[in-house]
């Protein structure tokens, strides 16, 4: 399967424990995308890198939150000083660079990450 | 930003077409819409895009009025596997920012 990996797919730690997600988009992708999602909610937009670049952070990614995508390949999701608040599903997904800023192209998904703290 | 709204839920029975409207009123001239669809625990799905018109593929279809203010994703004949969200979303003007809004929840029943 050549589609966007994530790892681990369920993550349960304690309150204040640091956590820390992977994600591996498809080899071509030269754009990657955080999201969280809560229970019924849509995805909420965290953080877009273009190859290793940062370019966009939203003010949803707090002090305790950092994002890395060393060398333009796989990207990291840490955590630290976990709260509850910070339980929900994680997604990482990629695409293909595209010429318009006004038309992100087709996002793939990968399956998730979901963080439960107690 | 462009902010878009759609039904909360919708129900259908299989072997009925399906249609979906977002409205979309303060669109940017040149921004294209995306719709995508997720299953309980998976990452969202592109199904869709489009801007202007009509567009089709093998899973949908998407009407676009000249206006532009709204969309409507037409599901053909649809079956119980087609329960799903069903998010409309709105390309950032300038950043590659993409907002999802709550979704429309479609239950197929049999």
């Amino acid at each position: 399967d050549t589609g966007v990996s994530q790892d681990p797919r369920h993550k349960i730690t304690k309150r204040g424990q640091n956590v820390t997600f992977r994600c591996d988009p498809i080899s071509e992708h030269n754009r990657l995308y955080w999201y969280r999602q809560t229970l019924g909610q849509g995805p909420e937009f965290l953080t877009y890198f273009q190859n290793e670049a940062q370019l966009e952070k939203s003010r949803l990614l707090s002090d305790r939150f950092s994002a890395e995508r060393p060398k333009g390949s796989f990207s990291t999701l840490e955590i630290q000083r976990t709260e509850q608040g910070d339980s929900a599903m994680y997604l990482c997904a990629s695409s293909s660079h595209t010429w318009d800023s006004h038309n992100t192209g087709e996002l793939f998904f990968g399956e998730g990450s979901r963080l439960t703290v107690l | 930003l462009a902010k878009t709204t759609q039904p909360i839920s919708m129900d259908s029975y299989e072997g009925q077409e399906v249609n979906i409207t977002c409205s979309h009123n303060n669109i940017a001239t040149n921004d294209y819409i995306t719709w995508y669809q997720q299953f309980p625990s998976q990452g969202p799905r592109f199904i869709i895009q489009g801007y202007k018109t009509k567009v089709t593929n093998e899973v949908a279809s998407l009407f676009i009025p000249a206006d532009r203010k709204s969309s409507t994703l037409s599901l053909p004949r649809v079956s119980l596997s087609d329960t799903a969200v069903y998010y409309c979303l709105v390309a950032i003007t300038g950043g590659f920012k993409t907002i999802f809004g709550a979704g429309t929840r479609l239950f197929v029943k049999a």
